[in-house]
């Protein structure tokens, strides 16, 4: 079954303690992307990747790392939380570079930075 | 100003009612539109492209219009299945081939 998927679905954790939301797609598409989403923002995106080792930011990179070293993968690093990295976490991939390309999430990561 | 900007809702309609939503872009340059649906927490899933002609599919009926910068979503016969968050989404084909989007609106189909 063609998918995103993501993990772990809930994480809860004490700031300053690195972690790592993975992401992976079976799909062999270009393009990934992670986005967060808050009350009444809507998505905004942290960081994307159009190939294997080409990333770049996105609107709200601060705080965030990422690596794509397999086509596949596109993990998002925190390497130290702050509460106001609180949030629901999407990765998002599609088969090629346009915009008008469908989008495939994953179902989320809910992260609590207490 | 927002990019993409939505009415937050909710919007409370019967079953079997019609509903329009709007959604005003203010990059000009933008290029691709859609609208995603997303249920209670969970990922966005696509519920339809948007067309310059405008298109259908189904009960739903995207339009676009871009003189005024808006596009707009209409739902014939709601059913209590359409409730949901609809995400308005505009795209532009630049270097960074983002897609802006908005805030959402919240639809409750009451029976």
């Amino acid at each position: 079954e063609a998918q995103v998927t993501q993990n772990p679905r809930y994480l809860i954790t004490v700031t300053g303690k690195k972690l790592t939301v993975t992401c992976s797609q079976n799909m062999n598409h270009e393009y990934m992307s992670w986005y967060r989403q808050d009350p009444g923002l809507g998505l905004r995106q942290i960081y994307y990747s159009m190939n294997v080792e080409v990333t770049d930011k996105g609107d709200v990179p601060e705080g965030y790392k990422v690596s794509r070293k397999e086509k596949r993968n596109f993990p998002l690093i925190l390497e130290s939380p702050s509460p106001n990295q609180t949030s629901l976490y999407f990765c998002a991939s599609r088969q090629g570079l346009a915009t008008n390309e469908k989008l495939f999430f994953g179902s989320g990561t809910q992260l609590s930075v207490l | 100003r927002k990019e993409v900007e939505q009415d937050p809702g909710p919007f409370n309609v019967p079953e079997g009612a019609t509903v329009a939503f709007n959604c005003t872009y203010s990059n000009s340059a933008s290029q691709s539109f859609f609208w995603y649906r997303q249920d209670c927490r969970k990922e966005p899933k696509l519920l339809m492209s948007v067309y310059s002609s405008g298109n259908e599919d189904g009960r739903f009926t995207a339009q676009l219009n871009r003189a005024s910068q808006y596009i707009s979503l209409l739902i014939r016969d709601s059913k209590l299945s359409d409730s949901a968050t609809y995400l308005c989404v505009g795209g532009v084909n630049n270097a960074g081939n983002m897609l802006t989007f908005g805030g959402g609106t919240r639809l409750m189909v009451k029976p």
